[in-house]
Parts: structure tokens; C-alpha cells; sequence
């Protein structure tokens, strides 16, 4: 079973329309942390958030908001009035220890890609 | 040179070739990662190095080698590649190798294996 899910392969919007990503994960640890990454067409991941799984808060950045959700498992990522230049790929990612190593390791969800039209 | 680089961007190599990937970050980090990028798929771990363990996917193949001489640099051996081993390959490092440090990515080797 997949670890993260997003279940939007592909959105279109227009520009200055608000968009969600939506992003599911599961797990058995109490302690986890959740990131969104963006991936442009030049193909490097770039980090934009990390959230710990005690911390429900959820947190703006200029146009970016994410909702963090524990009761439905959820993370979503948020873009308002969005533009032409966040046209890209978007990776959810939850990190929980492996068993035995101190080392975590990501599980990355799909991706969503994400195309805004001018 | 800043960020996380991978050369080369692009290699095209056929199944009998032998080639390296190389990877160098210039952020001071101690903990680097090899991941595998396929069309339709999530990103696939491959290997971490920190500076007291190394940690591999078992599924990747021994045809994948990886090679960790120092912290600042990364290299993966590849030899005797099969079509479907064509994929984006991402390096990434992180401060250390614990859950909660984010990790930073290079821009990825293109290879289509011929």
C-alpha cells in the first residue's frame, strides 16, 4: 500500500484562481514529518515545507498555505491567486523512521501536475 | 558552485556500458541521497550514506553501485543496464540522515539505457 497518496494526477487552472493539491498519507508512527516539494521542467526538487506530525497548525507563505489534518490523515497545499510560474510538478512526501536505523527515508506520493494558464 | 550538482544532465549509454553518475554538494551537509525517478511512479529511494550508516533499498539491483568517499561527494556505478533502467536519477543531500531534516536536491541525470 502506498504511504502517500495524491489522488490528482493533473490539474488546470487559470491564472489568479485559487488551487488545492490535496495530499493523504498513512502511517503507523506517532511522530512523522510531512513536506510538499516542487518539481519545475528543469527537474530539481525544490523543498517547501516541512511539518512535524505534533504541530496541526497550518502555516501561509505569501500565496501558499497548507492545511495539516491528523483526523482524516491529510495534508493539503494550497496556491492563492496562482501564476504562471508555479506550473510545475508537486510532491507530498511523509518521513518515519526505519526499523533499526536512525536513518529516515522519504516516501514520495505521485505528484501533482499542476498547469496554470495565462 | 552552489546547491547540490549532478553531472552529467544527460547519458546515453547502451547495456554492455559501464558509467558513473557523480554527485557533489556544496552545503555542508553529511548525509546524501540516490533516488530513481521513473515515468508514472513515485520517486524511488535508493541508497542513503550518512556519516555512520549507509542504508540501501533491497529491491535495487547490483547493477546499481553506489559509492560514498566523502560527504561532499557521491558517485553511482552503473554496469550492465537494461532498458527499464531509463530514468531521472536524483541526487539529494540533507544536514544529517535523521527523519526530519528536509532534503535538497541536484537537478538529476537523464539516462536512457539503449
Amino acid at each position: 500500500a502506498q504511504k502517500v497518496t495524491q489522488a490528482q494526477t493533473e490539474i488546470s487552472v487559470v491564472e489568479k484562481e485559487d488551487v488545492t493539491l490535496d495530499c493523504v498519507y498513512e502511517t503507523r508512527d506517532t511522530t512523522y514529518y510531512l513536506f510538499w516539494y516542487k518539481q519545475p521542467p528543469s527537474g530539481e526538487l525544490v523543498f517547501l515545507i516541512r511539518r512535524n506530525s505534533f504541530d496541526e497548525q497550518n502555516e501561509i507563505s505569501g500565496r501558499y498555505s497548507w492545511n495539516f489534518q491528523k483526523s482524516t490523515s491529510s495534508f493539503n497545499f494550497t496556491i492563492t491567486a496562482s501564476q504562471v510560474v508555479d506550473s510545475a510538478v508537486y510532491f507530498c512526501a511523509l518521513s518515519e523512521a526505519d526499523r533499526g536505523s536512525t536513518l529516515g527515508r522519504l516516501y514520495f506520493g505521485r505528484g501533482t501536475q499542476l498547469t496554470v494558464w495565462p | 558552485e552552489t546547491g547540490v550538482t549532478q553531472t552529467p544532465r544527460h547519458l546515453v549509454m547502451g547495456m554492455t556500458n559501464k558509467k558513473s553518475l557523480k554527485c557533489e554538494q556544496h552545503l555542508g551537509h553529511n548525509a546524501m541521497y540516490w533516488y530513481k525517478q521513473s515515468a508514472k511512479k513515485p520517486l524511488e529511494l535508493m541508497f542513503v550514506y550518512s556519516l555512520e550508516e549507509r542504508v540501501e533499498n533491497n529491491s535495487v539491483p547490483s547493477r546499481f553501485s553506489p559509492e560514498c568517499p566523502n560527504s561532499s561527494h557521491l558517485f553511482l556505478h552503473l554496469h550492465t543496464l537494461q532498458p527499464e533502467d531509463s530514468a531521472l536519477y536524483l541526487c539529494a543531500s540533507s544536514q544529517d540522515g535523521v527523519r526530519f531534516n528536509e532534503q535538497y536536491f541536484g537537478p538529476g541525470t537523464r539516462l536512457t539505457v539503449t
